[in-house]
């Protein structure tokens, strides 16, 4: 059973600031790593995907993994009151494995 | 018009009714599954089809069933709706692609239907 751990939050940060989201994972064999964004009541929204080890860049979005590590991490630069949601890391392939979300608040 | 459609989008029934949910795509996608989110649980997998001939037990399937009627259509099914079934449920739809290294399979969410079993 894979496991993918995130820090319920709530994440606070600033307008303009760096958000910094995090996920750990048990599973060694996963290929695919996912970013959703869901805003309270609909549904999840994809952000980013990533594949490699290193960094992806969108926009105001980068993401990072690390597979010896098993981490994979989502920034979120000049964050915008817009930005704030709950941000749920799947990985898998096929059947993805959900996190249970970290919610971030960008406070104005 | 919205790639992935849900039917209803809220529904109020009572202990033992029988209720289906309904899903229908517009994408092309040939993979279609059933997620249920509970607060603290996050997403939960129920069933997945790869193919209109393909159906595939999740991780919370029991007290659920399926019916991929079209490539395009996918239905959950309580057949005796219990208290514990109230949740939030999302249709998602993928299609493998190809690309450098191993093959993924991105989805795409419907927007929900907020089931509620008294």
């Amino acid at each position: 059973q894979k496991e993918v751990e995130q820090n319920s939050g709530p994440l606070s940060v600033p307008e303009g600031a760096i958000a910094s989201l995090n996920c750990t994972y048990s599973d060694r064999v996963s290929q695919s790593f996912f970013w959703y964004r869901q805003y309270s009541g609909k549904s999840p929204e994809l952000i980013m995907s990533i594949y490699s080890n290193g960094d992806k860049e969108d926009g105001r979005f980068t993401a990072q993994l690390n597979k010896a590590s098993q981490y994979v991490s989502l920034l979120i630069r000049d964050s915008q009151p817009s930005d704030s949601a709950t941000y749920l890391c799947a990985l898998g392939s096929y059947q993805l494995t959900f996190g249970k979300g970290t919610k971030l608040s960008v406070i104005p | 018009d919205a790639d992935v459609t849900q039917t209803p989008r809220n529904r109020i029934t009572k202990t033992g009714k029988r209720i289906m949910l309904e899903c229908s795509q517009t994408k092309g996608h040939d993979r279609m599954y059933w997620y249920r989110q509970d607060p603290g649980l996050g997403l939960r997998l129920i069933y997945y089809s790869f193919d209109v001939k393909d159906i595939n037990k999740g991780e919370i399937s029991d007290g659920y069933s399926v019916s991929r009627q079209a490539q395009a259509k996918f239905s959950l099914s309580l057949e005796s709706a219990i208290p514990n079934q109230t949740a939030l449920y999302f249709c998602a739809t993928s299609h493998l692609t190809a690309r450098e290294g191993p093959s993924t399979d991105t989805q795409y969410f419907g927007p929900g239907t907020r089931l509620t079993v008294l």
